[in-house]
């Protein structure tokens, strides 16, 4: 099936900022989601719209969408921050999701 | 705050249909605009969404499963399920729920899922 290729890992220091993209030609039509999942965890929306936070997510995370790329922003990384991120948007008639980063906060 | 808990086996036969319940507390199912969505999550095939379901009834199905994927939702008792037949091994994964806000506006929450295994 149709995924969002996303790089499958991302290492980054404390205190810096980590850079997550995701691929596809149907994001020069759609808006792009972002979802957060930590080991044994459901699925957390952090991005919605492409740049959106939801109520209660931090402001440290950002979106944006250009082109046929989306990309995720985690500014003054933290320890809790590590998880796998995966991207998602809407193709014509099903949603598809990305293949997943995972980001380890070194 | 509203909340999802998935229900239903987590072991099935090869061939057989997998029947899972969602049920949804801290909200009604009623509500315009939002959809109610089943999903699945396997290591060889990562996210994966296999359709939605409206409190009217109206769904639409990822076009992959659509042969083998049936779902209704009953109001009364606030709850959405999904039946998926034909199982094969490649089935096997965790299964969602979630909330389906639109296109632009995430699935937000999810259900904790539960890993359905097919085995013989």
């Amino acid at each position: 099936s149709y995924q969002l290729t996303q790089p499958p890992s991302v290492s980054v220091s404390p205190g810096q900022t980590a850079t997550i993209t995701c691929s596809g030609d149907t994001l020069e039509s759609s808006h792009a989601c972002w979802y957060q999942q930590k080991p044994g965890q459901s699925p957390v929306l952090v991005i919605y719209q492409n740049s959106q936070r939801p109520s209660g997510i931090p402001e440290r995370f950002s979106g944006s969408n250009s082109g046929n790329t989306a990309t995720l922003t985690i500014s003054g990384t933290q320890a809790m921050d590590e998880a796998d991120y995966f991207c998602q948007a809407w193709d014509s008639s099903l949603y598809v999701f990305g293949t997943g980063t995972t980001v380890t906060v070194l | 705050q509203i909340q999802l808990q998935e229900s239903g086996p987590g072991l099935v036969r090869p061939s057989e249909t997998l029947s899972l319940t969602c049920s949804v507390s801290g909200g009604s199912l009623r509500r315009s605009a939002v959809y109610w969505s089943w999903l699945r999550q396997s290591p060889g095939k990562g996210l994966e969404w296999i359709g939605y379901i409206y409190f009217t009834g109206s769904y639409k199905y990822n076009p992959s499963l659509k042969s083998r994927v049936t779902m209704s939702v009953d109001t009364s008792k606030n709850q959405f399920s999904l039946n998926l037949k034909s199982l094969t091994a490649a089935d096997t994964a965790v299964y969602f729920c979630a909330r389906d806000l639109g296109a632009s506006e995430g699935f937000d929450p999810w259900g904790q899922g539960t890993l359905v295994t097919v085995l013989s």
